[in-house]
């Protein structure tokens, strides 16, 4: 088992420009979790899918951030156009649904400057 | 919305000594869960408590469930070097769908 995989690891962008964050959850797990972590705010969930659907997006900050899940294998995150503020890690975890424990990917470290 | 608060933000302690962190909520919750995060690491779950009042132990971990399901703890039994790192609790958000809110963590650091 491969765990949760996400890429890039680190990013590094100007800002304005797009950023794409990629993740492919455990196969068979049917919920996928979109978060960000900021030593101010902590972990913050930002979106998460059921079953390839998008359940609830009220934690994406505004317009900018855009999510989807074509399939059950891949997720992305995209930051368009990108902000100096948007610097964090971003994790993302899949679980097989009520209530088990997530199993989070290594993050992606966003620097935006 | 739906709020977990852990306390305290941060602990030292000398290697060999306990630690406890605590987690407490407005609400009742369904269940809770544990996770450590390591320093530069990523969110590794620990375990799930569900009924009031549970009690459960991984080695020299100590998980507690409160009876109101409102409060949990988690007891570490003579630290070690190893044990270093951010310990969340996480409660369900709201969601039928498994969605979770964390703590702000408890964040270890233990000195040999």
């Amino acid at each position: 088992d491969a765990g949760v995989i996400q890429s890039p690891r680190h990013e590094v962008t100007e800002m304005g420009q797009e950023v794409t964050l990629r993740c492919k959850p455990i196969s068979g797990h049917n919920s996928l979790f979109w978060y960000r972590q900021t030593m101010m705010r902590g972990l913050e969930l930002l979106i998460y899918f059921n079953n390839n659907v998008p359940i609830d997006d009220s934690g994406m900050p505004e317009d900018r951030f855009s999510a989807k899940m074509p399939n059950a294998s891949f997720s992305t995150l995209k930051i368009q156009p990108s902000e100096p503020r948007d610097s964090a890690v971003y994790f993302c975890a899949s679980s097989l649904g009520v209530p088990t424990g997530y199993t989070f990917g290594s993050g992606t470290r966003l620097t935006v400057v | 919305g739906q709020q977990v608060m852990q306390i305290p933000q941060y602990q030292h302690v000398q290697e060999g000594e306990d630690f406890t962190t605590y987690c407490n909520s407005s609400t009742t919750l369904s269940n809770i869960q544990w996770y450590k995060q390591r320093p530069g690491g990523h969110p590794v779950f620990l375990i799930q408590l569900v009924k009031s009042g549970e009690v459960k132990k991984q080695k020299r971990l100590t998980f507690q469930f409160g009876e109101a399901k409102k409060n949990s703890s988690l007891h570490i039994t003579a630290t070690q070097t190893t044990d270093v790192g951010t310990y969340f609790c996480a409660g369900p958000g709201g969601g039928s769908q498994g969605n979770l809110i964390f703590g702000k963590g408890t964040k270890l650091s233990v000195k040999p």
